[in-house]
């Protein structure tokens, strides 16, 4: 089966550092994004993990771990404008390649 | 910057109506996706065309919805008859090919009500 977990919602004050973590069960693995998506809007792209390791952009940052099917996503130096809902999403073996997306972490940043 | 372009917007419409949604790719992308989006959920595929041939519409409810991607460039999908349970946002992306490494390009979607 196909499962993709996250913390439904987190606070995180203005400034701090944030981290969101994803765990996974997927048939096939071949590649993990997040993405970002204010509220009313359509999702927008922020990383992509396909080996071990972090990848840094800016004040995001993103970790995967294939062998524990873990991944986390980092906001350092938090701004309102990052309250908004994070989903991480894992593209699976087959045919289609199709992307699965989690439910989405919504983070509420405070001053 | 390139853009998914979809319309309408926002629809509302009774249940047991049709309704059809829009979708323009960013040109040259021949990877189409619809994907639906309850309210507090992630998005879920409903239907992906790879040119003008579908390629995954395990989870379209084929009773009720269709879609279409007839030159393999814009796509329309459609509901008939709708059910307060439709309720939601109806999202289409694009990618330049199958697989690519950099996820999708989403548009603005449709907020579907039925009422």
């Amino acid at each position: 089966g196909q499962n993709i977990d996250q913390p439904t919602e987190m606070t995180a004050t203005e400034g701090a550092i944030v981290q969101i973590n994803c765990t996974y069960q997927t048939s096939g693995f071949n590649g993990l994004f997040w993405y970002q998506q204010h509220a009313g809007e359509a999702p927008t792209f922020l990383s992509y993990n396909v080996l071990d390791g972090l990848e840094e952009k800016g004040r995001f940052s993103s970790f995967l771990s294939r062998s524990k099917g873990y991944s986390y996503l980092l906001l350092k130096e938090l701004q309102m404008k990052d309250s908004a809902s994070y989903l991480c999403a894992v593209r699976g073996g087959g045919a289609t390649n199709k992307l699965i997306f989690g439910t989405g972490t919504l983070l509420a940043v405070q001053p | 910057e390139a853009e998914v372009a979809q319309s309408p917007r926002y629809k509302i419409t009774e249940k047991s109506q049709a309704v059809a949604f829009w979708c323009d790719p960013i040109s040259g992308h021949a990877t189409l996706y619809w994907y639906r989006q309850i309210l507090g959920q992630g998005p879920e595929l409903l239907v992906q065309f790879q040119d003008e041939s579908v390629v995954d519409d395990s989870q379209l409810p084929k009773d009720r919805f269709s879609a279409e991607r007839l030159k393999g460039v814009d796509s329309t999908l459609k509901i008939q008859p709708a059910e307060l349970g439709d309720s939601a946002m109806y999202l289409c992306a694009s990618s330049p090919a199958w697989g690519w490494n950099y996820g999708y390009t989403f548009g603005s979607g449709t907020r579907l009500t039925v009422v």
